[in-house]
């Protein structure tokens, strides 16, 4: 069963609006965490948020917010303003704790392109 | 936030000969490191975590024979792929966790893009 799923592969998105990517989650480990990287065309990941399972408040930074619902599991990023440098392929992956690996499961991807 | 450089950024190689590829850690000492592929338009797939000091843990259908990985030090992580073939042509990137808690993002390199021709 996926464990993280991105339900949109594409999403346009006018420059200087909102855009929400969607992102739910599967997992049966009280602690874990939620994470959005974003990929340029140039290929390196580059982290935007941080959402952990016990933290009370939403996460933000800057122009990014984590709309996180835990009880639909789900952590949707907000990207308010958008910037045409915002275009890129935005990664929802979880890392759960219990197992000790520490490793990251990713989803699908949403592919974003801000329109001028 | 703590670097992690990955080299080669691309590399062109005949079909059956090996290639490494390095990753480093270059500000802080990485305990673990994950190796991911990526295809073309698709998510990145972990083929394997790799700790200092020990074996890798591979996931299931990679194969560790062809995929081989060494993690020396604290700081450099390596992978070689052998006997490369096309369908190994592939965007690889490795990823370095900081060791100071539970709380903390893992760090990518740059990625580097395998051609096998």
């Amino acid at each position: 069963a996926q464990k993280i799923t991105q339900t949109q592969p594409g999403m346009f998105v006018q420059e200087k609006e909102a855009v929400t990517l969607d992102c739910t989650y599967d997992t049966s480990d009280p602690s874990y965490g939620l994470f959005w990287y974003k990929q340029p065309s140039s290929g390196e990941m580059i982290f935007l948020i941080y959402q952990g399972s016990y933290d009370q408040q939403n996460a933000t930074e800057g122009r990014y917010s984590l709309n996180f619902q835990k009880a639909r599991k789900s952590a949707n990023l907000v990207i308010s303003a958008s910037q045409l440098g915002d275009s890129a392929m935005y990664f929802c992956a979880m890392r759960e704790w219990g197992s000790g690996t520490y490793k990251y499961i990713f989803g699908t991807g949403t592919r974003l392109k801000v329109l001028a | 936030g703590a670097v992690v450089s990955q080299h080669p950024s691309w590399v062109i190689c005949k079909s059956g000969t090996s290639v490494k590829i390095e990753c480093r850690s270059l500000d802080f000492q990485a305990t673990t490191m994950f190796w991911y592929r990526q295809f073309p338009k698709q998510s990145l797939m972990l083929m394997a975590t790799s700790n200092e000091g020990s074996k890798a843990t591979y996931e299931q259908g990679v194969e560790k024979d062809k995929f081989l990985i060494n993690h020396a030090s604290l700081t450099l992580s390596t992978l070689t792929v052998t006997s490369a073939h096309p369908e190994d042509s592939s965007f690889y990137i490795c990823s370095a966790r900081v060791n100071t808690g539970e709380n903390t993002e893992a760090f990518f390199g740059q990625g580097t893009r395998l051609t096998v021709v």
